[in-house]
């Protein structure tokens, strides 16, 4: 069973710092992984899509990468403001076959503070 | 990107009546639905996954009968919570994907049973 791990937990930073989140699975036979922005109350917003096959995503100040052999990825944000405060999630879909294809496995999530 | 909105966006009941939510992808069609259930500071939970016009698949431990789900064509799927009680309060998110794609998520319902 895929299980997918965030670290850390919840993160505080003063605005303007460099951050890096990370997200390890256990199941390196994935379709691709996501990473997802939530505000509190409010539904998921995708940041980047990596397909397996693909090493790292960028998107403005966010960078993913992906070390599926390793079982690891990491989203990177330069630059941090305040307006990045929420949680994010990274979640995995698993390869093609199977009774599971298609469906996201999530982490717990990073709870990022970004304060002035 | 695509859009996925949910309606209505949230519920307030009274225990044992039964809530229905709409998810709706607004400008492609899926072929797969996803319904998640989120309790407070946690991650989402896959609650059943629901195809056009066949029967949904429900996660283990998630009971059918409670949670009836209908695909009724490619851009509208319903969830409804039936005899709702106060632990089936929670935030309810659907997804939904074109093929193998990703998914995209609606808004959420936040659903609480009196």
């Amino acid at each position: 069973k895929q299980e997918v791990t965030q670290i850390p937990a919840a993160l505080s930073v003063p605005e303007g710092e460099n951050l890096v989140l990370n997200c390890s699975f256990t199941d390196s036979a994935i379709y691709n992984l996501q990473w997802f922005r939530q505000d509190p109350g409010k539904g998921l917003t995708s940041l980047l899509l990596i397909q397996s096959s693909q090493r790292e995503q960028t998107s403005g100040r966010l960078n993913a990468s992906l070390d599926k052999s390793s079982g690891r990825s990491t989203l990177y944000i330069a630059a941090s403001q305040p307006g990045d405060s929420a949680t994010y999630l990274c979640a995995v879909r698993p390869g093609a076959g199977g009774t599971s294809y298609g469906k996201l496995t999530f982490g717990q999530g990073t709870i990022l503070t970004v304060h002035p | 990107g695509a859009v996925v909105s949910q309606h209505p966006s949230w519920v307030i009941c009274k225990s044992g009546t039964s809530v229905k939510i709409e998810c709706r992808s607004l400008d492609f069609q899926a072929t797969t639905m996803f319904w998640y259930r989120q309790f407070p500071k946690q991650s989402l939970m896959l609650m059943a996954t629901s195809n056009e016009g066949s029967k949904a698949t429900y996660e283990q431990g998630v009971e059918k009968d409670k949670f009836l789900i209908n695909h009724a064509s490619l851009t509208l799927s319903t969830l409804t919570v039936t005899s709702a009680h106060p632990e089936d309060s929670s935030f309810y998110i659907c997804s939904a994907s074109l093929g193998h794609n990703e998914q995209f998520f609606g808004p959420g319902t936040r659903l609480t049973v009196l």
